[in-house]
């Protein structure tokens, strides 16, 4: 089974500043990874996600994120933030191990970003 | 309108008492989910159901039931809560078709508070 960790729990910036939120997962089978943001007030969703190919991944919002195998990382960036970017950001991934993970997701302990003017 | 709502947003509780927190999707999907999230400890799994005849323990079951009435519909039961279950709960849906990646797509979730 995957499991996820969020290295910091806080990351407080400074509008258009760049930002980066840590996940480090482990896992010895195929891996697929998943970024979901909580907008304060409101449920999850989906920001990105890696499944295969490109290390690479870009999502909404101008968000990306790139898959590192080698140091086990799935770290999240943005180059320039903004004061909408204020939020809590989760990783996850597939609790199971491949296709038998029937659709579970384990959560990493999620982040919060705060973007101060 | 929400794809998926959750009733009732806010509630407030005594210790013992039986509370329901309902789920409805007008999604199609046939997978659902109920989560709890807690500062620092993310979400976690409590039940989640592939159809109406299928309901499965999450990792924190403990407490708790649920009942699936229908694909559309997914209630989660306290039946005696108490103040560690305060907490916000989120319901989910994805799409049992094809991929069993696909994307969970959540509700706004409940806030409970136990007295």
């Amino acid at each position: 089974a995957q499991s996820v960790t969020q290295l910091d729990s806080q990351v407080p910036v400074f509008e258009e500043a760049p930002v980066e939120l840590r996940c480090n997962y482990s896992s010895s089978v195929s891996v697929y990874l998943f970024w979901y943001v909580q907008y304060p007030n409101q449920g999850l969703q989906l920001l990105l996600k890696y499944l295969s190919g490109s290390t690479l991944v870009k999502g909404i919002n101008g968000f990306e994120a790139e898959f590192n195998k080698s140091q086990t990382s799935f770290h999240l960036r943005k180059p320039s933030v903004h004061i909408s970017d204020t939020a809590e950001y989760f990783c996850a991934a597939p609790s199971g191990a491949g296709g038998t993970s029937y659709g579970k997701l384990t959560f990493g302990q999620g982040t919060i970003l705060t973007v101060h003017p | 309108d929400a794809d998926v709502t959750q009733t009732p947003r806010n509630r407030i509780t005594k210790t013992g008492k039986r509370i329901m927190l309902e789920c409805s999707q007008t999604k199609g999907h046939d997978r659902m989910y109920w989560y709890r999230q807690d500062p620092g400890l993310g979400l976690r799994l409590i039940y989640y159901s592939f159809d109406v005849k299928d309901i499965n323990k999450g990792e924190i079951s403990d407490g708790y039931s649920v009942s699936r009435q229908a694909q559309a519909k997914f209630s989660l039961s306290l039946e005696s809560a108490i103040p560690n279950q305060t907490a916000l709960y989120f319901c989910a849906t994805s799409d049992g078709k094809g991929a069993w990646y696909n994307e969970q797509f959540f509700g706004p979730g409940t806030r409970l508070t136990v007295l």
